[in-house]
């Protein structure tokens, strides 16, 4: 069965700051891997869905890896800011299922 | 702006009460999905919907009954539930033509749902 883990489960940098959030998971057999942004009390935003044939996808300030042979993704945000303080959870997608999300990294970029 | 739209936004129920949560799309969608997410939790599937078909039941209890009266439309229809059944629910589509295909999941805002 598919797990799907984020680390840190919660991370405060100072604006300005680039950093990486990381997302592993237990199976490779994977279809895509989805990085969503959720405010508090709010849904889910799509910020990046990477497929398992690429290597990663850029978004803005917002740039997504993949490697499925050690079954890992990661999100490096540049130069942060107060408006990117979020929960950013990864999920995963496989055959004849829908996501398996990972519990999320709580975000806080101070000013 | 969300392209999933739901309503209502919350619903505070008693557990005696009949109460319907509704979704919709217009991006022509035809896979649907109703996600369940405790607090400071991940969202976990409970039911997918193809075409207009149910396709997935993660084992939901009977309480909780959907419906998808066309390909725009997604209705979550609640009876008798439990206060441990207060939650956010979340509901998403995709462009998938089988279920657990490899397109991104588009999601609305939720209902934030209260069981007194």
């Amino acid at each position: 069965k598919q797990e799907v883990t984020q680390i840190p489960a919660a991370l405060s940098v100072p604006e300005g700051e680039n950093l990486v959030l990381n997302c592993s998971f237990t199976d490779s057999a994977i279809y895509n891997l989805q990085w969503f942004r959720q405010d508090p009390g709010k849904g889910l935003t799509s910020l990046l869905l990477i497929q398992s044939s690429q290597r990663e996808q850029t978004s803005g300030r917002l740039n997504a890896s993949l490697d499925k042979s050690s079954g890992r993704s990661t999100l490096y945000i540049a130069a942060s800011q107060p408006g990117d303080s979020a929960t950013y959870l990864c999920a995963a997608r496989q055959a004849g299922t829908a996501l398996i999300f990972g519990k999320g990294t709580t975000l806080s970029v101070s000013s | 702006d969300t392209e999933v739209t739901q309503t209502p936004k919350h619903l505070v129920m008693g557990m005696t009460n009949k109460k319907s949560l509704k979704c919709e799309q217009h991006m022509g969608h035809r896979a649907m999905y109703w996600y369940k997410q405790k607090a400071k939790k991940p969202p976990e599937l409970m039911f997918v919907y193809s075409y207009e078909k149910l396709s997935i039941n993660e084992s939901v209890p009977s309480r909780f009954s959907p419906e998808c009266p066309n390909s725009s439309l997604l209705n979550l229809h609640l009876h008798a539930l439990q206060p441990e059944d207060s939650a956010l629910y979340l509901c998403a589509s995709s462009q998938d033509r089988r279920p657990g295909g490899d397109q991104p999941q588009h999601f609305g805002d939720g209902t934030r749902l209260s069981i007194l």
